[in-house]
């Protein structure tokens, strides 16, 4: 069973500062994908990666695929008070179905 | 563009009755897959859909049902409810597979008492 794991659950920050969310797997994914979820909404796609050890780059969100493609990781610099929410990855298998992890909830304090 | 739309967005049911959920998706989206969120579980897959076929289907019990019409709409059913299934059911719409990029709905939010 693939399972994907996410780190921390729950990050209670100011505003101001740095922080990073994780997504470990020991299952290789095809492709990787972060969402933004906030209250009484449905999760946003952020953004994709495909190919292992790339970056992508959205305004202060930085995103890294592993090498492996078994991990992930969702670096925010600057954190903002429009930033709070609930972030999830989801991995794509070699049968295209998502894998989800249990989700970050973030608080950026002002 | 409009977007995923499901309806209704409040439920409230007492157990052992049953209830059937709607989504719209977006137009020329052909592929619908439905979740069930639950604080510090994630996003359950419960199926999805394609051209009216069940194409992938999770681990869950057979009361939990759905169906997809020729206009690639979507509902699924959940009979003989209990109260651990009290979570958010959310829709989410793509164009050809359930690995593509997902456009969600709000969601429905079903309490059961």
């Amino acid at each position: 069973t693939q399972l994907l794991e996410q780190s921390p659950q729950f990050l209670s920050i100011q505003e101001g500062e740095n922080l990073t969310v994780y997504c470990n797997s020991s299952s290789v994914f095809s492709s990787l994908q972060w969402y933004r979820q906030e209250p009484g909404e449905g999760p946003v796609l952020l953004v994709t990666v495909v190919t292992g050890g790339e970056v992508k780059k959205l305004k202060r969100l930085t995103f890294q695929f592993g090498d492996a493609r078994k991990d992930s990781s969702l670096h925010i610099t600057a954190a903002q008070p429009g930033d709070t929410g609930l972030y999830l990855c989801a991995g794509a298998g070699s049968n295209y179905q998502l894998i989800w992890g249990a989700g970050t909830k973030l608080i950026i304090k002002p | 563009k409009a977007g995923v739309t499901q309806t209704p967005r409040y439920l409230i049911k007492t157990r052992g009755q049953q209830v059937t959920l709607s989504c719209s998706p977006i137009s020329g989206h052909r592929s619908v897959s439905w979740y069930q969120q639950t604080p510090g579980q994630g996003l359950q897959f419960l199926f999805e859909y394609f051209s009216e076929t069940q194409r992938n289907k999770g681990n869950f019990p057979g009361r939990f049902s759905g169906r997809q019409f020729s206009n690639s709409r979507s509902e699924m059913n959940v009979s003989t409810l209990e109260l651990g299934d009290s979570a958010l059911y959310l829709c989410a719409s793509s164009l050809n597979r359930e690995g593509e990029k997902l456009f969600f709905g709000s969601g429905t939010q079903l309490s059961v008492l």
